[in-house]
């Protein structure tokens, strides 16, 4: 069974843009996480979809958005870049929300710089 | 606010020392805690979930512990090898919201010289 995939893996933009990123869960997962990890602060919760609704969401501002489709897969947008938005953007999915007892699988990341 | 800490952030050993990766977290209220390992530039991998009422997890070489009493886990890592070198982190799912999300330690840099 294939992996988590993320695209693209590498992406540099400049600040005031905007920029989308992609996840595809395993096969069968309904759960898609993101997150956020730099040097300096770490792995950061971003947010989760299930059912094509988001259920949880961190402490970001309303610059950083998501959706997920029917198909579970999702996306990730981030308006307005600023330099600190470089980082290394991770998705994992997981098969259920909210049952405890997930496991959750992350995909290679993409990792965005901004100049 | 749960926070995860990890100690320490980096440790070197010699090929075939059994080691200990500590993990401690403020609140005890959690669904279960994961170990991850992370290799320069990647993702992350699942080592060991270990559920709330469980004590303990073991996957080959990997033992991990967890005390929600005390607000503690470890990740025993036996014979070790340079092939273990990479960032281990340690990630609690809070047990008081739905959900998956984890809130992960810094991690621990772990270097294995052969």
């Amino acid at each position: 069974k294939a992996g988590v995939t993320q695209t693209p893996r590498y992406l540099i933009k400049t600040r005031g843009q905007q920029v989308t990123l992609s996840c595809s869960p395993i096969s069968g997962h309904r759960s898609v996480s993101w997150y956020q990890q730099t040097p300096g602060q770490g792995l950061q919760f971003l947010f989760e979809y299930f059912s094509e609704t988001q259920r949880n969401k961190g402490n970001f501002p309303g610059r950083f958005s998501g959706r997920q489709f029917s198909n579970s897969r999702s996306e990730m947008n981030v308006s307005t870049l600023e330099l600190g938005d470089s980082a290394l953007y991770l998705c994992a999915s997981s098969l259920e929300f909210g049952t405890g007892a997930e496991t959750q699988y992350f995909g290679p990341g993409t990792r965005l710089l901004v100049l | 606010k749960q926070e995860v800490t990890q100690i320490p952030a980096a440790l070197s050993v010699p090929e075939g020392e059994n080691l200990v990766l500590n993990c401690s977290f403020t609140d005890s209220a959690i669904y279960n805690l994961q170990w991850f390992r992370q290799d320069p530039g990647k993702g992350l991998t699942s080592l060991l979930l270990i559920q709330s009422s469980q004590r303990e997890q073991t996957s080959g070489r990997l033992n991990a512990s967890l005390d929600k009493s005390s607000g503690r886990s470890t990740l025993y890592i036996a014979a070790s090898q340079p092939g273990d070198s990479a960032t281990y982190l340690c990630a609690v799912r809070p047990g008081n919201q739905a959900g998956t999300a984890l809130i992960f330690g810094k991690g621990t840099t772990l270097s294995v010289s052969s």
